[in-house]
């Protein structure tokens, strides 16, 4: 089976916080996260590689996540904002040293109203 | 900072007739380069990546450090290729085995029967 994201869709309203999450592909222990809209693109957040945080993008720290042993990923964004409306996608990646393999998920579409 | 431009928003061709998207970046050193598609209603997924010199589904990309361009390819573009493009850049300092990308904000191609 293929990258899992969950919810598919939500709405929230400004100031409520959400958390989103991800299942990589069986044997992937890197997960990223990317936040997807009209205006900006595919912009990175954060990267994740056995439960240690490798890299963050350039947001606020309203933006946090975190991976488990198994893998999986969770994103959380707080005090939202009408800005964080998007596309959120998780993509799931080989290990180094592995042949070169890159999943995407389906997305969660976050609507801040 | 990094930075990937895909000039063209809309690209619209016949079929049969060739067909380059274009990517240019910025970077101060030796990045890595990839396209990735997004045909509709599917997930992004990679098409290629610049060191596996490959091609797939007859598309072809080549690095020009001169130019610092990496633009996608193909002789005769086929109706299933009409899809969004987007062409991304890892800084290969990010650290080993690190996936994070900068992409660009994509092109959409139509190929017109």
């Amino acid at each position: 089976t293929g990258v899992t994201q969950s919810p598919t869709h939500l709405i929230k309203t400004r100031g409520q916080q959400v958390t989103l999450s991800c299942s990589p592909i069986s044997g992937h222990r890197s997960v990223s996260w990317y936040q997807q809209t009209p205006g900006q693109g595919l912009q990175f957040l954060f990267e994740y590689f056995s439960e240690t945080q490798r890299n963050k993008g350039n947001f606020p720290g309203r933006f946090s996540g975190r991976q488990f042993s198994n893998s999986r990923s969770e994103m959380n964004v707080s005090t939202l904002e009408l800005g964080d409306s998007a596309l959120y996608l998780c993509v799931s990646s080989s290990m180094p040293g592995q042949p070169y393999e890159q999943y995407f998920g389906p997305g969660t579409r976050l609507t801040v109203t | 900072a990094q930075r990937v431009t895909q000039p063209e928003k809309l690209l619209s061709v016949f079929k049969g007739a060739p067909v380059e998207l274009k990517c240019n970046y910025s970077y101060s050193g030796s990045p890595e380069l990839f396209w990735y598609v997004q045909y509709s209603r599917q997930r992004l997924q990679l098409l290629l990546r610049h060191i596996s010199r490959e091609s797939i589904k007859g598309f072809t990309a080549d690095l020009n450090k001169g130019e610092t361009s990496f633009h996608l390819k193909k002789p005769f573009a086929q109706e299933e290729d009409s899809a969004i493009y987007y062409c991304a850049l890892r800084d290969p300092y990010s650290g080993a085995g690190s996936y994070q990308l900068t992409f660009g904000k994509g092109t959409k191609l139509s190929v017109i029967p």
